[in-house]
Formats: structure tokens, C-alpha cells, sequence
């Protein structure tokens, strides 16, 4: 059985851009979350989509949006990108809504803002 | 604000000794305690959780112990080996607000194992 899967593996981008993110969650699994981590850091939350709601949101600024489609697959958007966006941004799919069910993570896209 | 603790940031142990790794937080219904270990250039990969209604859990050279009226939570590695090298991060859900709760992560331990 597959696992989480991200697109793309690296980016690229200068100050200013969009960039589009995309996750495929384990199958069967109907919850996934976007987290940011930042080198030397822990995954800090973004979102949380469950059966395509958005169900949870973290501090972050309106520039991040996400959405959830019917097979489960998830996008997360980042406008106006600035340098300190730079980070991995980690998928992670779950059976069930909530951080109380156990979160399996994607390989990460590593994003680097110029 | 919410959040989790983590102690300590780095943690050096001969090959062969115990690691402990503390973490406290601060939503009192948190009842959900997970422990993630990454390795360098790779996607944190769960290795253990807890839940409230049992104070120790183990899995083989793991456990970890669970203290809900000081609130926090252990992570214990025992037998160390080179292969256990890694950053571990301990989490816990966090009311963000709205009726939801957010997995908050703390900001990790570098663990080295030195043979």
C-alpha cells in the first residue's frame, strides 16, 4: 500500500510568486493536514482539511489557502511568497478528523524562496 | 499561548545507554501523545504514542511514560545503537479555537549515539 505522496520534491521560486503544492493521502485515509517546518524546527500547523472541510487553521497569514478534493487529494497555495517562507512543507494523511488520530507524513516539498 | 516543551534540544549517549526525552504541555485535555523521529533529509515517521488511559506504553527498546496531573510526557530508549541517531519530536493536540484542536509539535531533540 502506498503511502503519503508530494508534489513536487523541490522548488524554487522568487519573492513575489505563487506556488501550488499538491499530497496524496494514504488510501482510505479522508484527513490531511499541511504543516511548515522550518529548519532546526518541529512541523508547526497550517491547515486541516476532512471529507474536503477545512477543519482546522493554524497562524498563519491569508496568503496560505488549501482545499481538499473529492478523491482526497489536497493542495495547499502560498501567494506573495516571501524569503521566510522557505521551509519543507509536510503532508500528512489521517483516517479520522482531529489531531487525536495518528498522522502519517509525506516526503515533504522543500521549498526555497529567492 | 498553547504549547509543547521539549528537553533537552540535544542529547549525546554512548552506544549501548538509555536516552529520556521530556515534554510538557499545556492544554489540560490534550489526551493524545505522539512521538515522531526524523531522520536527516527525511519525513518524521511515528514511533510510538500514548493516549490518557494508560500511564507506560512500550514497544520493544521504546516506552513512553505519561504524567497527565504535572502534564507531561517521556520518551525512553533503551539499548541505544548508532541507527537510533535522529531528531525526535514530541507532540500534542492543542485547542486552536472554533471547537478544533491542532497537533502542536515541540522543537525537537538531536539525539547522537556514539559507538
Amino acid at each position: 500500500d502506498a503511502g503519503v505522496t508530494q508534489s513536487p520534491t523541490h522548488l524554487i521560486k522568487t519573492r513575489g510568486q505563487q506556488v501550488t503544492l499538491r499530497c496524496s493521502p494514504i488510501s482510505g485515509h479522508k484527513s490531511v493536514s499541511w504543516y511548515q517546518q522550518v529548519l532546526g524546527q518541529g512541523p508547526q500547523f497550517i491547515f486541516q482539511y476532512y471529507e474536503k472541510e477545512e477543519r482546522g487553521r493554524g497562524n498563519f497569514p491569508d496568503r496560505f489557502s488549501a482545499r481538499q478534493f473529492p478523491n482526497y487529494s489536497s493542495e495547499l497555495n502560498v501567494n506573495a511568497l516571501l524569503l521566510g517562507d522557505s521551509a519543507l512543507y509536510l503532508c500528512a494523511s489521517s483516517s479520522g478528523q482531529g489531531a487525536y488520530n495518528e498522522q502519517y507524513f509525506g516526503p515533504g516539498t522543500r521549498l526555497l524562496v529567492l | 499561548g498553547e504549547n509543547v516543551e521539549q528537553h533537552p534540544s540535544t542529547l549525546s549517549v554512548q552506544e549501548g545507554d538509555s536516552a529520556v526525552i521530556k515534554c510538557t504541555y499545556s492544554d489540560s485535555a490534550s489526551n493524545y501523545f505522539p512521538w515522531y523521529k526524523q531522520e536527516l533529509g527525511k519525513r518524521p515517521q511515528l514511533i510510538i504514542d500514548i493516549r490518557s488511559n494508560v500511564g507506560e506504553k512500550k514497544d520493544q527498546r521504546i516506552a513512553v511514560t505519561l504524567n497527565k496531573t504535572a502534564k507531561h510526557f517521556s520518551l525512553h530508549i533503551t539499548e541505544t545503537q548508532p541507527e537510533d541517531s535522529a531528531v525526535y519530536f514530541c507532540a500534542a493536540p492543542l485547542y486552536s479555537g472554533a471547537g478544533s484542536y491542532q497537533l502542536t509539535f515541540g522543537k525537537g531533540t538531536k539525539l547522537s549515539v556514539i559507538p
